[in-house]
C-alpha cells in the first residue's frame, strides 16, 4: 500500500520551519526520504531503519517510529533551495520494491 | 564518475509499436530498479535486479512489460504492443549494495514516452 503524506503542499517563508509526515499501514522495516525539483531526478536525502532511528543532515533531519509505521521529516530554517517535491518511500524488508508517496510539494519564499 | 544515464530521453511511438528504454547505471552498482512516474506524482516501483538476477517483478502492470539485465550492468525496460496509458516517465535507479531497504538509490533522467 501506497504510503500517505502530509500536508500536500506547503508555502513557507525562508527561515521559517516545516514538517512533512508520511504514514504506512504495513509494517515498515525502512523509510526513505527524497527531493525532487521541477524536471529533474528524485535525490537521495536520507534512510531510516526500523528502531526509532532519528537522521539528521545538517539543517533538514527526520524520525522513524516504527511502532506507529510513521516517519517525519524536519526542516528547521528552510533556505529557498529546500523548494521541491518530497517523497517519502517505505520498505516492509522482503524483496519487495520501494513504495512512494504522492509528494508533498513545498514552496520556499523569499 | 558519471551518474545514471537513460537513453533515448524523449520517445513518442505509435500505439500498438514495441518500444525498448535503456539505462546505464553508475559503474559499478550492483542493484538496478526501474521505476514509472506520472506527473505530479511519485515514483512507482516496476523492477528490479541485483547483477543480473530479477528480484521482484511485482510491480509490471501487465505481460506487455518486461525488463532484463543479462550481464549484470546495462538495462532495457520493453513495452510490447504499447497502449496510450503506457505514456509516463519512466525512470532507473542505481545503488551500490544489493536489496531495497538500506541503499540509497540514484535516479537517472528518464525516459519520456508518449504513445499517439
Amino acid at each position: 500500500q501506497q504510503p500517505v503524506q502530509s500536508p500536500q503542499a506547503v508555502i513557507l517563508r525562508e527561515g521559517e520551519d516545516a514538517v512533512i509526515n508520511c504514514s504506512s499501514s504495513k509494517a515498515l522495516y525502512s523509510v526513505h526520504w527524497y527531493r525532487q525539483k521541477h524536471g529533474e531526478a528524485p535525490v537521495f536525502l536520507m534512510i531510516l531503519l526500523k528502531g526509532g532511528e532519528q537522521k539528521g543532515h545538517e539543517k533538514i533531519s527526520a524520525s522513524f517510529n516504527e511502532k506507529k509505521q510513521q516517519s517525519s521529516l524536519y526542516l528547521t530554517a528552510s533556505q529557498l533551495s529546500y523548494s521541491g517535491t518530497y517523497f517519502c518511500g517505505t520498505a516492509g524488508g522482503g524483496a519487495d520494491g520501494l513504495t512512494f508517496g504522492k509528494g508533498t510539494h513545498l514552496i520556499i519564499q523569499p | 564518475g558519471a551518474g545514471v544515464s537513460q537513453s533515448p530521453r524523449y520517445k513518442v511511438t505509435k500505439r500498438g509499436q514495441d518500444v525498448a528504454l535503456r539505462c546505464d547505471p553508475i559503474s559499478g552498482h550492483v542493484s538496478l530498479y526501474w521505476y514509472r512516474q506520472a506527473l505530479g506524482q511519485g515514483p512507482e516501483f516496476l523492477t528490479y535486479f541485483n547483477y543480473e538476477a530479477q528480484q521482484d517483478k511485482s510491480g509490471l502492470p501487465n505481460d506487455r512489460f518486461s525488463a532484463e539485465r543479462p550481464e549484470g550492468s546495462i538495462s532495457t525496460l520493453t513495452i510490447q504492443r504499447t497502449e496510450q496509458r503506457d505514456s509516463a516517465m519512466y525512470r532507473c535507479a542505481s545503488s551500490s549494495r544489493q536489496g531495497i531497504a538500506y541503499n540509497e538509490q540514484f535516479f537517472g533522467p528518464g525516459t519520456r514516452l508518449t504513445v499517439l
